[in-house]
């Protein structure tokens, strides 16, 4: 089945570590986005990237990188730089400008 | 600039109809509505296209009026199942990052038997 997944599940993290969210998917999708959601709110992009080996910063970057090396996988890092990172994090892709299809999401808590 | 919907909350008797607004201060290329059960990820339920038709997913539809740079969805006779979250996300016209999506803060609706 194609799909996209997100893991882990949960996480737990301390501060001023950082932590690496992972996301794939075989959907053969080119565009890959990563939204940050924290409780009552809307979605709030991240990063984002249209092709492999290229990304875009979102409307809030700062704390957070990505890479996008092969077309399957599009790794978040939320580094010690990031203030307040416990939120849950939504990565999805899409064919160009099209519906995005997200994946179940990762419920970060730093502790 | 984030979109704005309305209303905030919504609780409707099964069967009843609602209407959710988006609505944005800069020109649109595109509407996307996501609808968002307690705790998953968003599902996808349609888009609009500046200049396209009104569209249709089951009993769900949604219009895009290019002059007020607003778009609404209409469910009718909702169900149960309409419960949940819905979010517009908007694109915005002329712009060369196509796939952006600035989403609104969302509405909660709530289907009672």
């Amino acid at each position: 089945d194609g799909g996209i997944t997100q893991s882990p599940k949960y996480l737990f993290r301390k501060e001023g570590q950082n932590v690496t969210l992972s996301c794939e998917q075989n959907l053969n999708h080119d565009a890959m986005y990563w939204y940050r959601q924290d409780p009552g709110q809307g979605l709030r992009l991240i990063y984002y990237s249209q092709i492999v080996n290229d990304f875009q910063k979102g409307d809030i970057a700062e704390g957070y990188s990505v890479s996008r090396e092969k077309k399957e996988s599009f790794p978040l890092t939320v580094t010690s730089a990031q203030k307040n990172p416990t939120a849950f994090y939504l990565c999805a892709s899409s064919i160009d400008d099209n519906e995005q299809f997200f994946g179940p999401g990762t419920r970060l808590t730093v502790l | 600039q984030q979109p704005v919907q309305s209303p905030q909350a919504v609780i409707l008797r099964e069967g009843e109809d609602a209407v959710i607004n988006c609505s944005s201060s800069k020109a649109l290329y595109s509407v996307h509505w996501y609808r968002q059960k307690h705790g998953e990820a968003p599902v996808f339920l349609m888009i609009l296209l500046k200049g396209g038709e009104q569209m249709r997913h089951e009993k769900i539809s949604a219009s895009f009026n290019e002059k007020k740079q607003q778009s609404s969805l209409y469910l009718t006779a909702s169900q149960l199942s309409y419960s949940g979250t819905y979010f517009c996300g908007t694109a915005l016209a002329g712009g060369t990052s196509y796939g952006k999506l600035t989403f609104g803060q969302g509405t909660i609706l709530t289907v009672h038997p």
